[in-house]
């Protein structure tokens, strides 16, 4: 298996620009998060789906951010109109249920300019 | 308000010792706690996890501890090598909101 797969690894975009975040969780995985990292912040949670439904998304920090979950393996992340605030690197997660451990994805680093 | 605490927020150690970092928790009720690598540029990867009735796991040279009562746990990583360098996050599973709460992770660096 290849993993929790994100991209862009890198989007660098102007303020006001629409910016759509992708990942696709590892086959089989029942649980989908996405987390935004930054150094003054540390990992937070946005936003978690469970059988591709939204179950919180009270980490969202405004109405600009969305997210949607439209199948089993596939998530985005959208952010319009971007703002400089909004860098970070985005992570992807997804796991199989509790206990289990949730596998990140390699990240995506938001630069807003 | 669920918090988890790390200390310190940053390491320095020469390359072959010991060291331990600390987590301390307010998550309740719990579920789980797991303690992460996160290698610079790189996603979150887990060393371990505990459940609530675990007192310790090791995975090689990292062990993880776990009181429960007291809401703390540690992860002693023995022999240190270079490639140890990285943030250490523990991560600690809020049982009723199924969330997983994050601390701010200690920065490791391991010098030669």
């Amino acid at each position: 298996d290849a993993g929790v797969i994100q991209s862009p690894r890198h989007e660098v975009t102007e303020m006001g620009q629409e910016v759509t975040l992708r990942c696709k969780p590892i086959s089989g995985h029942n649980s989908l998060f996405w987390y935004r990292q930054t150094m003054m912040r540390g990992l937070e949670l946005l936003i978690y789906f469970n059988n591709n439904v939204p179950i919180d998304d009270s980490g969202m920090p405004e109405d600009r951010f969305s997210a949607k979950m439209p199948n089993a393996s596939f998530s985005t992340l959208k952010i319009q109109p971007s703002e400089p605030r909004d860098s970070a690197v985005y992570f992807c997660a997804s796991r199989s249920g509790q206990p289990t451990e949730a596998f990140f994805g390699q990240g995506t680093r938001l630069t807003v300019v | 308000k669920n918090q988890v605490e790390q200390s310190p927020q940053s390491l320095i150690i020469l390359e072959g010792k010991n060291c331990t970092l600390q987590c301390n928790y307010t998550v309740s009720p719990f579920s789980n706690l797991r303690w992460y690598k996160q290698d610079t540029g790189r996603g979150p990867v887990s060393l371990t996890i505990m459940t609530f009735s675990e007192n310790t796991k090791s995975n090689g040279r990292y062990t993880a501890t776990l009181d429960a009562d007291t809401k703390q746990s540690s992860l002693h990583i023995t022999a240190s090598q270079l490639s140890d360098s990285a943030s250490y996050i523990c991560v600690v599973t809020d049982q009723g909101a199924q969330k997983l709460v994050f601390g701010q992770g200690t920065r490791l660096t391991i010098n030669p």
